[in-house]
């Protein structure tokens, strides 16, 4: 299946730093990527959909200024955590489909886990 | 809005047991329905899907059928086996609004020999 690849796995930064989590999609292109977050042992919540060339489209209650995301390419989607503090630490995950329609696979990243100190 | 519900975890069963996890949705007009694993330590895969009603996804020996009168699409296995041990997540995407996938809650399994 096609691949999509994340960066970095894992990430331990300072408070009130900011953090950039790459997705590339490596064999193929992707109009739309979206972000989500993983809590331990809970499910995946949906952040963002990224849109290559536009803005991003957020889910209710996530904040735009928190968390930015650029869809440069139709290759490569960033999520940056801005002035990150403990309670942003959560693994994030990306993901891509080759298609638009609604019934093709979607294909994960690994993850990033981050962790604020 | 669009949902979905799953059992809750974790089910523990022994090996070449039988394996139901049950999921629910809530949406709008005719969704497509997957079920996607975690193995530890790793990303999400696609398990199966299932695009319209009464479609039956099945892989490495696990079922599920769209059931839209029960709007549900539950996921079986006649014998599982330790490495199946897994997170287990129900999804369906929408028609709209870049067809993104809502996840349900997840449902861990653990198999013991």
């Amino acid at each position: 299946g096609a691949v999509v690849s994340q960066h970095p796995s894992w990430v331990i930064c300072k408070s009130g730093t900011s953090v950039k989590i790459e997705c590339r999609s490596l064999d193929f292109q992707a109009t739309t990527m979206f972000w989500y977050r993983q809590f331990p042992k809970q499910s995946l919540m949906l952040m963002a959909t990224s849109n290559e060339g536009s803005k991003a489209t957020y889910e209710q209650g996530v904040e735009k200024d928190k968390f930015l995301i650029n869809h440069a390419s139709l290759t490569l989607s960033t999520l940056t955590v801005t002035s990150a503090h403990p309670e942003d630490s959560s693994f994030y995950i990306c993901s891509a489909r080759p298609g638009t329609a609604g019934n093709t696979e979607a294909f994960f990243g690994q993850g990033t886990r981050l962790t604020v100190v | 809005g669009n949902s979905v519900t799953q059992m809750e975890g974790p089910v523990t069963l022994s090996e070449e047991a039988f394996l139901t996890i049950n999921c629910t949705y809530t949406a709008t007009g005719y969704p497509s329905l997957f079920w996607y694993v975690q193995y530890p330590g790793e990303g999400l895969q696609l398990l199966l899907k299932a695009t319209k009603a009464d479609d039956k996804g099945s892989n490495k020996g696990f079922e599920a059928t769209y059931r839209k009168e029960t709007t549900s699409f539950h996921l079986e296995k006649g014998s599982v086996q330790v490495s199946d041990s897994a997170v287990y997540f129900c999804a369906l995407s929408g028609t709209g609004g870049y067809n993104k996938l809502i996840f349900g809650a997840g449902t861990r399994l653990a198999v013991h020999p």
